[in-house]
């Protein structure tokens, strides 16, 4: 079935550096792939999003950098901050159900000062 | 403007009783959506309405759980003879037209706990 999971639980940075946080998915014909942000006690909150036509797409401080071939989606933060320390979740969009998001299983950001 | 808010944040219940969760998406959004988080996990798709289309049930894991929305505006995902295994948080999300690249916005969502 489809699965998008990530490859580490826990990925702990200096501040200042950049981190980046990987994930994989399984469905080929997903088209629309997204990362949010969820802090301690609330709800997900959109970061990026980039479109299967596309391998890289940048925000401020953040990229989101797409390999359709080997089914892989990253991504970097830029001079991580304290204010970055969250739980970091990629999901895709099938293209048969477009509304449906499909989470991985997340990957906690801690941020050492 | 205001968020999606959802009601109450925390719950907790007895197994086999009845809970009722409330979602308020943010005003002129058309689609609405449920998910389940359990802990230390992804969420899961449970319901998506958009309009006054027919909503898609799929994600409901079981017969117990149904859900309803009036109009454009409030829902309410309701969990009959709840039991331990339903113990997660419950997470309402909306956006203005339900396309796969309209961004959803999230509730922070309701914790329950079954005893």
């Amino acid at each position: 079935g489809e699965s998008v999971g990530l490859h580490l639980p826990t990925l702990s940075v200096q501040e200042g550096d950049n981190s980046i946080i990987n994930c994989a998915y399984s469905n080929s014909a997903s088209d629309y792939f997204i990362w949010y942000k969820q802090e301690s006690g609330k709800g997900p909150q959109f970061i990026i999003d980039i479109r299967s036509n596309m391998d890289k797409r940048q925000g401020q401080r953040v990229t989101v950098l797409l390999n359709k071939t080997v089914k892989h989606l990253s991504l970097q933060i830029a001079a991580t901050q304290p204010g970055d320390s969250a739980v970091y979740f990629c999901a895709d969009s099938p293209m048969d159900s477009s509304y449906k998001l499909i989470f991985g299983s997340g990957t906690r950001l801690l941020v050492r000062p | 403007g205001a968020g999606v808010s959802q009601s109450p944040s925390n719950k907790v219940t007895e197994k086999g009783k009845d809970v009722e969760l409330r979602c308020d998406p943010i005003s002129g959004h058309t689609a609405l959506y449920w998910y389940r988080q359990r802990l230390g996990q992804g969420l899961e798709f449970l319901i998506y309405f958009q309009g006054n289309s027919a909503p898609d049930k799929s994600g409901l894991p079981s017969d117990r759980f149904s859900a309803e929305r009036t109009g454009e505006s409030v829902s309410t995902l309701t969990i009959q003879r709840t039991q331990q295994e339903d113990s997660a948080v419950y997470l309402c999300a909306s956006s203005f037209f339900g396309s796969s690249t309209d961004t959803q916005y999230f509730g922070p969502g309701t914790r329950l706990t079954v005893l």
